[in-house]
């Protein structure tokens, strides 16, 4: 079954509102987890690593004011797209790593801001 | 900084052919690489993971090799199917920037009936 949860699937949302977007661990405690974004027909690129009980930390280029990441428990991660624009439209997905070795990734989350 | 690399950008072949994927990457200091399909406005399948202590994995009509020391691998597919028309991502995790992937361009497939 599924080890990561990620919800809403879809969000439309009209421009300078905020989206909230949950990225659930199932099968295990997760005290890190990464969110990666992805452009229509581009690559999956890193945005920022959620720590548990811990700021966020972000990628070069990436603003941690808008992009607000909440890691509310060991199962729980959420990033909150504030004032979001339409250059926000992306595939937002997210991955939990487990040890070294594996790593799983939700199902993602389409975002488009009209 | 890691980079990752895949060729070709795009490949169309007919059905039953066989075919390779390409992914480079610059720094050899990896944990894993991870070859990946996405299908158009979805999500990741993960297809194979090969851990940098191995040199390939196989599933089914897919196998997958890695150099590390080169920076190369292969993903090979067998038999090719138009249910197969996807983009491949390939992504390494490493030593030197933690567990995160850094994932290549893609190599875009269609397999034509």
């Amino acid at each position: 079954g599924a080890v990561v949860s990620q919800h809403p699937s879809r969000v439309i949302c009209k421009s300078g509102t905020s989206v909230k977007i949950e990225c659930r661990s199932l099968d295990f405690q997760a005290t890190t987890m990464f969110w990666y974004r992805q452009f229509p027909k581009q690559s999956l690129m890193l945005m920022a690593t959620s720590n548990e009980g811990s700021k966020a930390t972000y990628e070069q280029g990436v603003e941690k004011d808008k992009f607000l990441i909440n890691h509310a428990s060991l199962t729980l991660s959420t990033l909150t797209v504030t004032s979001a624009h339409p250059e926000d439209s992306s595939f937002y997905i997210c991955s939990l790593p487990r040890g070294s070795v594996e790593q799983y990734f939700g199902p993602g989350t389409r975002l488009t801001v009209t | 900084k890691q980079e990752v690399t895949q060729i070709p950008a795009a490949l169309s072949v007919p059905e039953g052919e066989n075919l390779v994927l390409n992914c480079s990457f610059t720094d050899s200091a990896i944990y894993n690489l991870q070859w990946f399909r996405q299908d158009p406005g979805k999500g990741l399948t993960s297809l194979l993971l090969i851990q940098s202590s191995q040199r390939e994995q196989t599933s089914g009509r897919l196998n997958a090799s890695l150099d590390k020391s080169s920076g190369r691998s292969t993903l090979y597919i067998a038999a090719s199917q138009p249910g197969d028309s996807a983009t491949y991502l390939c992504a390494v995790s490493g030593v030197n920037y933690g567990q995160n992937f850094v994932f290549g361009p893609g190599t875009r497939l269609s397999v034509l009936p």
